[in-house]
C-alpha cells in the first residue's frame, strides 16, 4: 500500500519561473493539503482541496494555486517565483476534510 | 486565531532517559484535535500522537504520552526510555474540527537530540 508520493525530490528554479509540484495521495484518501515549510520553521497551511476543489486556503498570495484531479492527485502551482518561495513543500493526504493527515516526503524548492 | 507556541528551541538528553516537550496554544474553541509530529532529517513528517479535547483521558502510545491540559491550553509530550532514534525535530499542531475548517496550525518545533 503506497503511501504518499510527491515529485520532484528537488527542484531549483531562478527568479521569476514558474514551477509545478506534483502530489499522489494515500490508497483510499481523497482530501490533500498542502503546507510550505520554511528552514528551521513549522509548516504553513497553503491550501486544501477536496471533491477537484479548493476547500481551505492559508495566507498565501494569488501566486499559489492547485488543482486536484478526479483521481485524487493534486498539483501545486507557484507563479512568479520569489527567493522567499525557497522552501520544502509538503502534501498531506486523508479521508475527508477533518481526517488524519499523512505526509508525503516533501520537495525541496530552491529559488536563485 | 489560533495560535501554537513551543518554547524549546532544542534539547538533548541520553539514550534511555525521559524527556519532556512543551507546547502551548491559544484558541477561543471547544472542539479541537492536538497533535505531536515527528520529522527526522529525512523530512517525512510522522504522525507521533494526537488527542482529542473533548477527551480528558491523556493519550498513550508505546514510549509516548502527552499531558493535556485543557484549561491551561498545555499540550506537553513526554517520551521515556529515549532511543537514538527519537533524534527528530517535533512538531506540536493544533486543529479545529469545526465549520468545516480542518487545516493544521503548527508550532516552530523542538529539536530533540538522543545521545548514546
Amino acid at each position: 500500500d503506497a503511501g504518499v508520493t510527491q515529485s520532484p525530490t528537488h527542484l531549483i528554479k531562478t527568479r521569476g519561473q514558474q514551477v509545478t509540484l506534483r502530489c499522489s495521495p494515500k490508497s483510499g484518501h481523497d482530501t490533500v493539503s498542502w503546507y510550505q515549510q520554511a528552514l528551521g520553521q513549522g509548516p504553513q497551511f497553503i491550501f486544501q482541496y477536496y471533491e477537484e476543489e479548493e476547500r481551505q486556503r492559508g495566507n498565501f498570495p494569488d501566486r499559489f494555486s492547485g488543482h486536484q484531479f478526479p483521481n485524487y492527485s493534486s498539483e501545486l502551482n507557484v507563479n512568479a517565483l520569489l527567493l522567499g518561495d525557497s522552501a520544502l513543500y509538503l502534501c498531506a493526504s486523508s479521508l475527508g476534510l477533518g481526517g488524519e493527515q499523512y505526509f508525503g516526503p516533501g520537495t525541496r524548492l530552491t529559488v536563485t | 486565531a489560533q495560535t501554537v507556541t513551543q518554547s524549546q528551541p532544542e534539547m538533548s538528553v541520553q539514550e534511555a532517559e525521559t524527556v519532556t516537550l512543551s507546547c502551548t496554544y491559544d484558541t477561543s474553541e471547544n472542539n479541537y484535535y492536538l497533535f505531536w509530529y515527528k520529522q527526522p532529517p529525512s523530512r517525512q513528517m510522522i504522525l507521533v500522537i494526537r488527542q482529542e479535547a473533548y477527551k480528558q483521558q491523556n493519550a498513550t502510545e508505546n514510549r509516548f504520552s502527552v499531558n493535556f491540559q485543557k484549561a491551561a491550553k498545555s499540550f506537553s509530550l513526554k517520551i521515556s526510555d529515549s532511543q537514538l532514534g527519537d533524534t527528530a525535530m517535533y512538531f506540536c499542531a493544533f486543529m479545529k474540527h469545526e465549520n468545516s475548517n480542518y487545516q493544521l496550525i503548527w508550532g516552530a518545533g523542538t529539536k530533540l537530540i538522543i545521545k548514546p
